[in-house]
């Protein structure tokens, strides 16, 4: 099956600064990531999403990474905000099934 | 736009019950996916329906089935319910395939206690 992990399960960060979770995949042909936001009490939620041709791409004070000569990706956080506290994802998929790792717990501390 | 709407919210159930979730998808959205979600171990795929098929399967005891009925709406059954069963059930939606650059959108899931 499938392996995709997180480097650090609890990350905590001061308000304002920038956050960054990291994720490793197994898969070299995984073509598709995304990463997900799930708070307390509700499903996971899509951030941002990029593709294999691509190395970066940006959104609203997110930024996604993807190497894929070492398989890893990561998830930048501009000005973290207490909303901003919650269990992150990544999920990689190859094809017709996306495969997620145990999440991230992102603390933000006031 | 809707999102993904999951019912009941919450469900409590004893040991050797069964039950039935309901899912149903984004509006244009064609597959469901189902997923369980417990602590530590993450989001374990269930299966997915397209068309009312099932086209992908995880690796789930029989106990697990679903169904995708013609408007897309789609629900899960567990049968035999263990204590294990016990988890937050995840329902997601896509506009095609999942994986080939179709999202997965979820609901906010089922949460089920067997006890």
């Amino acid at each position: 099956g499938e392996s995709v992990g997180l480097h650090l399960p609890t990350l905590s960060v001061q308000e304002g600064d920038n956050s960054i979770i990291n994720c490793a995949y197994s898969n070299s042909a995984s073509d598709y990531f995304i990463w997900y936001k799930q708070e307390s009490g509700k499903g996971p939620q899509f951030i941002i999403d990029i593709r294999s041709n691509m190395d970066k791409r940006q959104g609203q004070r997110v930024t996604v990474l993807l190497n894929k000569t070492v398989k890893h990706l990561s998830l930048q956080i501009a000005a973290t905000q207490p909303g901003d506290s919650a269990v992150y994802f990544c999920a990689e998929s190859a094809g017709n099934q996306f495969y997620f790792g145990t999440g991230t717990s992102l603390t933000v501390i006031p | 736009k809707a999102g993904v709407t999951q019912t009941p919210r919450y469900l409590i159930k004893t040991r050797g019950q069964q039950v039935t979730l309901s899912c149903s998808p984004i509006s244009g959205h064609r597959s469901v996916s189902w997923y369980q979600q417990t602590p530590g171990q993450g989001l374990q795929f269930l299966f997915e329906y397209f068309s009312e098929t099932q086209r992908n399967k995880g690796n789930f005891p029989g106990r697990f089935s679903g169904r995708q009925f013609s408007n897309s709406r789609s629900e899960m059954n567990v049968s035999t319910l263990e204590l294990g069963d016990s988890a937050l059930y995840l329902c997601a939606s896509s506009l095609d395939v999942p994986g080939q650059n179709s999202p997965l959108h979820f609901g906010n899931g089922t949460r089920l206690t067997v006890t």
